[in-house]
């Protein structure tokens, strides 16, 4: 079946601009995560969903960045004015249940910030 | 601080060697230990995973060794294969849904 996808790929931004990154998750996945990645590093935790709600989001930055997942499926990653730091790869996970331990994870959106 | 220090930063091995990964913590709340491989371009995948209240855990060529009371645990991968040349990210679960992610390790098996 059909894994994690997350659109776009790749996504080059100004400083300043305003982006929507997308997740998939796999369908009947109950939790959902997104993590930050910089090159050379492990993935940061950013928040948690489970279906709908939004249970840990103690990870996001600052409150330039916001996720949200209206109706339990699909979740957006948004970051508004945009700043050179945000560089990353941006990585999806789910999971079936919410304490079920495997992650899926997509291949990431790699943001550059110019 | 970082929560899980993982070591070496990157480790070249000859084919058919023992590939080895340390990580250690300090959250004795970590309930559950990950580990993750990752090739260019993906997302990591679950490679294997153990938890605190048994000492080794072992899948084909890939072996975990958790010490509890040393707050470390390893990865061994026996007889490597260069296609086993990615990095590899040490996890540790806390609250059920928040993972820490060690800073990987860049494996290279040398045909």
């Amino acid at each position: 079946g059909a894994g994690v996808s997350q659109s776009p790929r790749y996504k080059v931004a100004k400083r300043g601009q305003d982006v929507a990154l997308r997740c998939d998750p796999i369908s009947g996945h109950v939790s959902l995560f997104w993590y930050q990645q910089a090159l050379g590093q492990g993935p940061e935790f950013l928040t948690y969903f489970q279906n709908e709600a939004q249970l840990d989001k103690s990870g996001l930055p600052s409150d330039r960045f916001f996720a949200e997942r209206p109706e339990g499926s699909v979740s957006t990653l948004k970051i508004q004015r945009t700043q050179q730091e945000d560089s990353a790869v941006y990585l999806c996970a789910s999971s079936l249940q919410g304490v079920q331990e495997t992650q899926y994870f997509g291949p990431g959106t790699r943001l550059l910030v110019l | 601080q970082q929560q899980v220090k993982q070591s070496p930063q990157s480790l070249i091995v000859q084919k058919g060697g023992i590939s080895i990964i340390n990580c250690a913590y300090e959250n004795t709340a970590f309930d559950y230990f990950p580990w993750y491989q990752q090739f260019p371009g993906k997302g990591p995948a679950l490679l294997i995973a153990i938890r605190p209240d048994v000492s080794e855990k072992k899948e084909g060529r890939f072996t975990i060794s958790f010490n509890k009371s040393a707050k470390q645990f390893s990865l061994h991968i026996m007889d490597s294969q260069p296609g086993d040349s990615a990095t590899y990210f040490c996890a540790a679960r806390y609250n059920f849904n928040k993972f820490y992610f060690g800073s990987g390790t860049k494996l290279n098996v040398k045909p």
